[in-house]
């Protein structure tokens, strides 16, 4: 079965500081990935997809990139933090042709 | 996009079923109904989907009228563990699910 890991589960980092979440996923390959931020009490946005090793689509301009350097492996950074940028990140996942997202238990950002 | 409204909150009886509803009246006729749930402080979790009949899956059921204007999830024996927010999404566009506020159900024991 697929299972999706995501790490840190928690992070607190101060403004201007870098940042790296990390996103794997096991048990299939060739996954479209994604990023999403849920801010407190409201709907998940999302920030990239990728369909490919080294293929990053961005879906919103922010002080955010992502990076795709193996098949299952999916990066979110930063090189200097913001106060906006705190909330709840979560990667997801889909296969081939199919809308059917799955979603990695998230990252909650505090950026003091 | 096709929008969905849900009611805001909801409570069921431990051991009854629990009817979520969903209204999305400008649902085109490809598009599907996912129904996500996400319990406090985790990420999403994917339940059912369906585009015209009804289905069913060993965690819920999913009653689509015949208009496809509305929908219902049924969780025919909520436990404490289904407290949840709720989401119903009317088919994701492009690559986006577009998660709405849902309905906050809280089984009580």
């Amino acid at each position: 079965s697929q299972t999706i890991h995501q790490w840190p589960a928690t992070l607190v980092q101060p403004v201007g500081s870098p940042l790296s979440l990390e996103c794997t996923v096991e048990g299939t390959s060739n996954p479209n990935l994604y990023w999403y931020r849920q801010a407190a009490g409201r709907g998940l946005q999302l920030l990239f997809y990728s369909v490919g090793i080294g293929q990053i689509s961005s879906e919103v301009p922010q002080n955010l990139s992502a990076s795709r350097p193996q098949d299952r492996q999916f990066i979110l950074s930063s090189k200097k933090l913001l106060l906006s940028d705190s909330g709840f990140y979560l990667c997801a996942w889909s296969k081939g042709s199919s809308q059917t997202q799955y979603f990695g238990p998230g990252t909650r950002l505090l950026v003091l | 996009d096709a929008k969905t409204t849900q009611p805001p909150s909801m409570d069921c009886a431990e051991g009854r079923a629990a009817n979520l509803p969903c209204n999305h009246s400008t649902i085109s006729g490809n598009e599907y109904v996912y129904w996500y749930r996400q319990i406090h402080s985790q990420g999403p979790q994917y339940i059912i989907h369906g585009l015209k009949n009804n289905e069913t899956n060993e965690m819920a059921s999913l009653i689509i009228t015949e208009d496809r204007k509305s929908s219902t999830l049924i969780l025919p024996h909520a436990t404490l563990r289904d407290t949840a927010v709720y989401y119903c999404i009317v088919r994701p566009t492009g690559n986006q699910f577009y998660f709405g506020t849902g309905t906050s159900l809280t089984v009580i024991p």
